[in-house]
């Protein structure tokens, strides 16, 4: 059990542009989840996988958030067209069934 | 909805005792609880079940109250380390998701 995987652990992009992290479950988990965090909140939920099916997306999510689980193994988040209100510290956590979350150390987002 | 969390904040001195609250609007299914220190991933510290019993951790316990659809966390002669923010993350009962929807957090400080 190597724990839960994020790569960039920091990214600044240029307002406009494209980003894209990747998230390393662990290997047993079939579900995976993607939340947001801005300082001084809890996460906040942006989308579900289980194994590799994307079974729900926040309301709050615009159509430039799209994220794949492809075979079920490791999951990307895409933002399109980043603004300044995407900066936060992105999550990925992984759990199997409805049991406890283990959370990776995050992706920091910074939109300039 | 989000659970609410009282209260906000919590200043100790080592070897006092808090009790932090989670209440949702909502029918839960489970209740956890995390501990997220700065700059780092929250961690599991325990989850309670719907029609579960009160769980224990070292010195830190909680209960869920299913009546009142309320959690309380319990943290017994606070140690330096117990010092960070501690999240709620429910579960309603209907989803089968396991998404979890955390409040907004109680920051701890512990002082010698």
């Amino acid at each position: 059990d190597t724990g839960v995987s994020q790569d960039p652990r920091h990214k600044i992009t240029k307002r406009g542009q494209n980003v894209t992290f990747r998230c390393d479950p662990i290997s047993e988990h079939n579900r995976l989840y993607w939340y947001r965090q801005t300082l001084g909140q809890g996460p906040e939920f942006l989308t579900y996988f289980q194994n590799e099916a994307q079974l729900e997306k926040s309301r709050l999510l615009s159509d430039r958030f799209s994220a794949e689980r492809p075979k079920g193994s490791f999951s990307t988040l895409e933002i399109q067209r980043t603004e300044q209100g995407d900066s936060a510290m992105y999550l990925c956590a992984s759990s199997l069934a409805r049991d406890r979350y283990t959370f990776g150390s995050g992706t920091r987002l910074t939109v300039v | 909805q989000q659970p609410v969390q009282s209260p906000q904040a919590v200043i100790l001195r080592e070897g006092e005792d808090a009790v932090i609250n989670c209440s949702s609007s909502k029918a839960l299914y489970s209740v956890h609880w995390y501990r997220q220190k700065h700059g780092e991933a929250p961690v599991f510290l325990m989850i309670l079940l719907k029609g579960g019993e009160q769980k224990g951790h070292e010195k830190i316990s909680a209960s869920f109250n299913e009546k009142k659809q309320q959690s309380s966390l319990y943290l017994t002669a606070s140690q330096l380390s117990y010092s960070g923010t501690y999240f709620c993350g429910t579960e309603y009962g209907s989803s089968n998701t396991g998404k979890l929807i955390f409040g907004q957090g109680t920051t701890l400080q512990v002082k010698p």
